[in-house]
């Protein structure tokens, strides 16, 4: 199975300020066919998972530009420009280059200072 | 608006069975393969399920496999999760989604404890 290992764990950051979350696979989640399907996920306190960026650095409708995703192979970056209050929660990444299974990254915190 | 609402979870005893229910609305399932992952409290996402659009293929993680089935109802725009043999450890929040996935439900919860 692909194990995703994301740093850090645990992310205080202060109001507009940017933060930054790295997940980096066990093998390279290039598929045959070209994409690399590994996705970024928030989880605000009390919600439900919601996807932020597919394919390394797609945003999803609704999705504000301040979030941004970057990588290839195995070394992937969710960015945050200025961190804003609402942004607080649990950021996972996922990936469904080499399933079943599907595998996410631990979750990394992010909160405020 | 495009949304899939769980249900079923309940608290049930070590050994029990439950069935959980995924309802869509705003879209038409039948397109759609259907994820199933689980939280278990203060933990993170572990995925369990899949069922394609057709009804196969179907994957199955390694912790609920022999013990859970995945199921679809087209004309129902519902998916399911038949749970048995339940233990401790399948305590969670279980959260039906799209393929992609990019749309979740609210989760249900499921309690397995004596």
């Amino acid at each position: 199975d692909v194990v995703l290992t994301q740093f850090p764990l645990s992310l205080p950051v202060t109001l507009g300020q940017p933060a930054s979350i790295s997940c980096r696979s066990s093998q390279s989640l290039v598929y045959s066919d070209g994409n690399t399907y590994l996705h970024w996920f928030q989880q605000r306190p009390g919600q439900s998972p919601r996807r932020l960026i597919y394919e390394v650095s797609n945003r999803d409708s609704g999705v504000p530009d301040r979030f941004s995703g970057s990588g290839s192979g195995t070394t992937f970056t969710l960015k945050i420009s200025r961190v804003e209050a609402e942004d607080v929660g649990v950021y996972y990444c996922m990936q469904g280059s080499h399933w079943p299974p599907l595998t996410f990254g631990e979750g990394t915190k992010v909160e405020i200072k | 608006e495009v949304q899939l609402v769980e249900s079923g979870g309940d608290w049930v005893q070590p050994g029990g069975s439950l069935r959980l229910s995924c309802a869509a609305s705003g879209f038409i399932l039948s397109n759609s393969g259907v994820n199933w992952v689980r939280q278990a409290p203060g933990r993170g996402l572990e995925w369990i399920s899949f069922i394609s659009k057709s009804g196969s293929p179907i994957y199955y993680a390694d912790s609920v496999r022999g013990r859970f089935t995945i199921s679809r109802d087209n004309a129902r725009n519902s998916a399911y999760l038949e749970m048995n043999s339940l233990r401790a450890e399948d305590s969670a929040v279980y959260y039906c989604a799209r393929e992609g996935p990019d749309v979740w439900g609210k989760g249900t919860r499921v309690t397995v404890s004596s």
